[in-house]
């Protein structure tokens, strides 16, 4: 049982190049989210999906978007990626039930030079 | 809008003591969800512990307790017994009554452990 999952784990890019970050998770879960991690400003929401085929803007969307593609994936990306989105990108997903805790995939740490 | 404020930036404890990490929010809902999780290095997040509002109980998870005091908003983590492996960040998170409508979670910036041999 893999749980989320995210690819790349690391990745640099040049100011105004693109590229899609992918999460998978195989728990059947309803809701994913991605999250940005910077230094001293905690996880900040970028975009969520409550359910398959819904999305909505989080804390800070601008400069992404995002794709439910199915129950199990949900990408998220930058069309044109700029320095101040230098950061670890989180993808975490939460399923039914009353315990309402988020499970985490492993991180992305993105540079854009 | 919620927020959630842990105003201690680091912690230090030695081995084998007791710390306490602080957390507070604000609210103008009755019925709500808290969470610490812990990021170690590997950068992984793992829930260390929950807490549902409408619970009196503080909730425990072996060496890791919680003090949840509902009217002041305040939801510390205890870590007794402190070990190496506790070093890491720790943040804490606040969500919403699911029938709110919001699927969001608040975090807070983080609380850095280090834990001295």
């Amino acid at each position: 049982n893999a749980g989320v999952t995210q690819t790349p784990k690391f990745q640099v890019l040049k100011t105004g190049q693109s590229m899609t970050l992918q999460c998978a998770q195989d728990m059947n879960h309803n809701s994913m989210y991605w999250y940005r991690q910077d230094p001293g400003m905690g996880l900040r929401l970028i975009y969520y999906s409550a359910s398959e085929g819904t999305t909505d803007k989080g804390e800070v969307p601008n400069g992404y978007n995002v794709s439910r593609l199915n129950k199990r994936e949900f990408s998220l990306r930058l069309e044109s990626a700029a320095p101040s989105q230098t950061s670890v990108y989180f993808c975490a997903s939460r399923g039914q039930g009353n315990t309402y805790e988020q499970y985490f995939g492993p991180g992305t740490r993105l540079t854009v030079t | 809008a919620q927020t959630v404020t842990q105003s201690q930036p680091e912690m230090s404890v030695q081995e084998a003591e007791t710390v306490t990490l602080s957390c507070t929010y604000d609210t103008s809902e009755s019925d709500y969800y808290l969470f610490w999780y812990k990021q170690p290095p590997s950068r992984q997040m793992i829930l260390v512990i929950r807490q549902e509002a409408y619970k009196q109980q503080n909730a425990t998870e072996n060496r890791f307790s919680v003090n949840f005091q509902k009217a002041a908003k305040s939801f510390s983590l205890k870590i007794s017994d402190s070990q190496l492996g506790d070093a890491a960040m720790y943040f804490c998170a606040y969500r919403s009554n699911p029938f709110s409508g919001t699927y969001k979670y608040i975090f807070g910036t983080g609380t850095r452990l280090k834990v001295l041999a």
